[in-house]
């Protein structure tokens, strides 16, 4: 079993729909969490944290539910720019080290 | 300021031989972690260099190795290269155990 799973894509929707991504992790003792956006042939970038609370950053909602070690983000109005691969990120900090655990991806195509 | 960077920016090799990936972290940075996507894939972790040691390694062979040097740059060193080997290289660096910016990568061929 991968240690960080996502839906693969890809999503295809048309602009200003609402689109949800969903991950699942195994590591209980995962640390925190994190959507990366990538565009093609580019490096991965933070998109946002994702925390137990909820949190939100304009169009972009994230949520973490720990007991079900399950991961989520929500855009809504899609843009054209929107239009990238978005990465699941498990971060399994220990004693000051952390290393970051990828999903595969999950790829959004937004379309006029 | 300068981000993280890569070189070189794409290299082709054969199998068998050997080549080497360098990376210089975002100015204050002090750890460098090494990544490999291949296509289709996320990032996998390779290790991670802190004070010039190895402190994490993921699952790949010792034909995978590295350095960090005292100005925090690292080098990724792949021996007996296999076609297999053939991905986007990524380095990323933190500073301690804070958020890892990423370079833009070296896109390794091997034939």
């Amino acid at each position: 079993r991968k240690e960080v799973e996502q839906d693969p894509g890809p999503f295809n929707v048309p602009e200003g729909a609402t689109v949800a991504f969903n991950c699942t992790y195994s590591n209980s003792a995962s640390q925190s969490f994190f959507w990366y956006r990538q565009d093609c042939r580019k490096e991965p970038k933070l998109l946002m944290s994702v925390y137990s609370s909820g949190n939100e950053d304009g169009r972009f909602t994230a949520q973490l539910n720990r007991a079900s070690q399950y991961i989520s983000l929500l855009i809504r109005d899609s843009k054209l720019s929107d239009s990238a691969t978005y990465l699941c990120v498990v971060n399994m900090a220990s004693g000051g080290y952390n290393k970051l655990i990828f999903g595969a991806g999950t790829r959004l195509a937004v379309h006029p | 300021d300068a981000g993280v960077t890569q070189s070189p920016t794409h290299l082709i090799k054969t199998r068998g031989q050997q080549v080497t990936l360098r990376c210089s972290p975002k100015s204050g940075h002090d750890t460098v972690s090494w990544y490999q996507q291949a296509l289709g894939q996320g990032p996998q972790f390779i290790f991670q260099y802190y004070e010039e040691e190895e402190r994490q390694r993921g699952n790949f062979p010792d034909r995978f190795s590295g350095h960090q040097f005292p100005n925090y740059s690292s080098e990724l060193n792949v021996n007996a290269l296999l076609l297999g080997d053939s991905a986007l290289y990524l380095c990323a660096s933190s500073l301690a155990g804070g958020e890892q910016f990423f370079g833009p990568g070296t896109r390794l061929t091997v034939l």
